[in-house]
């Protein structure tokens, strides 16, 4: 079963505003990642948060993680036309030898 | 910076043909993988390997085979192309960890192929 799932599937927002985007998870994990995909290009990777943190920065990104409600968040602050693209997140953990993908949030960012 | 890149961007096959598609990565990393992307299927994986010559099944490994002779070199083979097989590829590389951790660390992706099959 899937063991990332992103909401909302789509979001649309003016520049410098804030986007937020969620990651649901099935089963415990021991790590979680978000990656970024321009279109019709490969994924970047973002942040990993392991299990046993709360929250973390890189720039303008803040991720957080719950692990008691299963969930995690992406955070662009201040966002650009530059930010859009489809962002995934990607659990490890529960057993599964896999990492898997959700399906995606595809942000767009208006100039 | 890891550089994970891909024989070709776009290519176009005929029903039947043979398909080759290439991944090469720079960085000495252990694990490689490949995935296929497909609108409201996300991303899904077809094989990996963690070493020279090992080989997992993903996912969805039918209608596939993989070839891992140099550690830098990861190619997937399409038997037989087949319509369904249509899509976007998309490979990826990591580093090496402990058995219970290959798939912790951060996966690098190279740009992906799109193939066509007619």
């Amino acid at each position: 079963s899937q063991q990332g799932e992103e909401d909302p599937q789509a979001l649309s927002i003016q520049e410098g505003e804030n986007a937020t985007m969620n990651c649901s998870y099935k089963t415990s994990i021991n790590n979680l990642q978000w990656y970024r995909q321009n279109s019709g290009r490969g994924l970047v990777h973002l942040i990993l948060i392991r299990s046993n943190e709360r929250e973390k920065h890189s720039g303008r990104l803040r991720v957080t993680l719950d692990t008691s409600k299963k969930s995690s968040s992406l955070l662009i602050t201040a966002s650009r036309a530059a930010d859009t693209a489809s962002y995934f997140c990607a659990a490890w953990g529960g057993g599964s030898e896999k990492l898997v993908f959700g399906k995606g949030t595809k942000l767009t960012v208006n100039p | 910076d890891v550089k994970v890149t891909q024989s070709s961007r776009y290519l176009v096959k005929r029903t039947g043909e043979k398909v080759f598609l290439e991944c090469v990565q720079d960085m000495d990393h252990e694990n490689m993988f490949w995935y296929r992307q497909d609108p409201g299927l996300g991303l899904r994986l077809i094989y990996f390997s963690y070493d020279v010559k090992m080989k997992e099944k993903g996912d969805i490994p039918e209608g596939y085979s993989v070839s891992r002779e140099k550690k830098e070199r990861f190619s997937l083979i399409l038997e037989s192309a087949s319509t369904n097989q249509t899509s976007m590829y998309l490979c990826a590389s990591s580093r090496w960890g402990t058995l219970a951790h290959h798939w912790a660390d951060t996966q690098y992706f190279g740009p992906g192929t799109r193939l066509t099959v007619l």
